[in-house]
């Protein structure tokens, strides 16, 4: 079935420095989203993207979606504490394959 | 709106026994999912209801789990019986419509323990 991978798996950055995930598919994805999961929490939808080469923003995220649809990364400007918690990519195939990337933990030293 | 409520947040149950764990989906969301969640396997999809009609079940991992939507508004998920390689987190999420622009809302997830 379809699967989507994330690198890195883990991630550890200072307060302030910029941190990006990437999510990649063997094959065309109908949709990109993003969830963030806090510690010791449940996932939270942060964004969904559908068009190839879209580019979205809010605050200090970026999303993108590749043009050929099969990646798409997620860029944090200038770490704060508060965006400490794994970071996943998901995609539903047309609602068909409910798939969810395995993750990338990021922490941010103070 | 108070969101996907899941219950109980925790489950302690000896090997053999019977779970079950409780959902309400948001009022209005057609789609309801169940996921488990562990350290190994991360989040794997285990069942999916569209307009409380079982869409797909090939996740469910073996036949000592069931699901069950009698209703739009609430949702069970059974193992019987339990065994200590249940142990997870469990969640359950809704959404207006597969690929909805507004995602899957979850709850906050039952944290199973099987001994």
């Amino acid at each position: 079935g379809q699967q989507v991978m994330q690198i890195p798996q883990y991630q550890h950055v200072q307060e302030g420095e910029d941190f990006t995930t990437y999510c990649n598919s063997s094959t065309t994805l109908s949709n990109i989203q993003w969830y963030k999961q806090r510690p010791g929490g449940h996932p939270v939808f942060l964004i969904q993207l559908v068009k190839s080469g879209e580019v979205k923003k809010q605050k200090r995220l970026t999303f993108q979606f590749g043009e050929a649809k099969k990646n798409s990364s997620l860029h944090i400007t200038a770490t704060q504490t508060t965006d400490v918690g794994t970071y996943f990519c998901a995609s539903d195939n047309y609602g068909q394959n409910f798939v969810f990337g395995p993750g990338t933990r990021l922490s941010v030293l103070p | 709106d108070a969101g996907v409520i899941q219950s109980p947040r925790h489950e302690v149950t000896e090997m053999g026994q019977e779970v079950t764990l409780r959902c309400k989906p948001i009022s209005g969301h057609n789609s309801l999912f169940w996921y488990r969640q562990t350290m190994m396997r991360g989040l794997e999809l285990l069942i999916y209801f569209n307009n409380n009609v079982p869409i797909d079940d090939s996740g469910m991992p073996e036949d000592r789990f069931s699901a069950k939507m009698p209703n739009a508004s609430f949702s069970t998920l059974k193992i019987q019986p339990s065994e200590p390689r249940d142990s997870a987190v469990y969640f359950c999420a809704s959404s207006l419509t597969p690929g909805s622009n507004y995602g899957y809302t979850f709850g906050s997830g039952t944290r199973l323990t099987v001994v």
